[in-house]
């Protein structure tokens, strides 16, 4: 099946600080989203990215599926960033709907 | 309009007793899946259903699991004789079409097995 790999596993930095999280993927995907959970585990939607590039405020997402690869993007960093940040992909096979996660990227911003 | 929701949000179970989790998806919507992460593990895919009808369940353990969505009412995930490997999140997202549409989640049901 496909593999999701996302880096780097773990990212220390200070409040005020700039990111950048990598995933690539093994295969074509019909879909890729971007997902914080935060320190409660709540899965918070971030970006629906299967391709193109988007913007949140701080945060802005690139896909670039002819590559296999997406970054995350996170501009001034705050407390409330911190958390695991995951990637999830649909295959790019007819009938696979389900989404599959990479092991996530641990973000801690220190104040 | 309102998100997916899942309840109850926590959920304690002893050895040997059933556990149901129920999941509303979004208005609107008639495709519900089903994730379990284990502790410190990331999300892994269970079950894909549409309304009476379970699509792919693929990744749910053989024995002990099932899951229904009902024509009326919120999908259920079902754990008959949970053990302690059973404990973990449950996530449930749904989304209104299949294949490359956005997947919605819930804030899931932290099963803990005693």
């Amino acid at each position: 099946g496909i593999q999701v790999e996302q880096s780097p596993p773990d990212l220390i930095l200070q409040e005020g600080a700039n990111s950048t999280l990598r995933c690539n993927f093994s295969d074509s995907v019909n879909n890729l989203q971007w997902f914080h959970q935060n320190p409660w585990g709540q899965l918070i939607n971030l970006f629906y990215i299967p391709s193109g590039t988007k913007q949140n405020g701080r945060l802005s997402a690139t896909t670039v599926a002819t590559e296999r690869y997406s970054l995350l993007y996170i501009s001034s960093s705050q407390t409330t960033d911190s958390g695991v940040y995951f990637c999830a992909v649909e295959p790019g096979i007819q009938g696979a709907q389900k989404l599959v996660f990479g092991q996530g990227t641990r973000l801690t911003i220190n104040p | 309009n309102a998100g997916v929701m899942q309840n109850p949000r926590h959920l304690v179970r002893r050895r040997g007793q059933e556990a149901r989790l129920r999941c509303s998806p979004m208005k609107g919507h008639s495709h519900v899946y089903w994730y379990r992460q284990l502790p410190e593990e990331g999300l892994k895919f269970m079950v894909y259903l549409q309304k009476e009808n379970i699509i792919d369940e693929s990744g749910m353990p053989k024995e002990r699991f099932s899951a229904e969505f009902p024509k009326e009412g919120p999908s259920i995930l079902r754990i008959q004789q949970v053990v302690r490997g059973d404990s973990a999140a449950y996530f449930c997202a749904s989304s209104p079409l299949p294949g490359g549409y956005e997947q919605y989640f819930g804030p899931g049901t932290r099963l803990t097995v005693t």
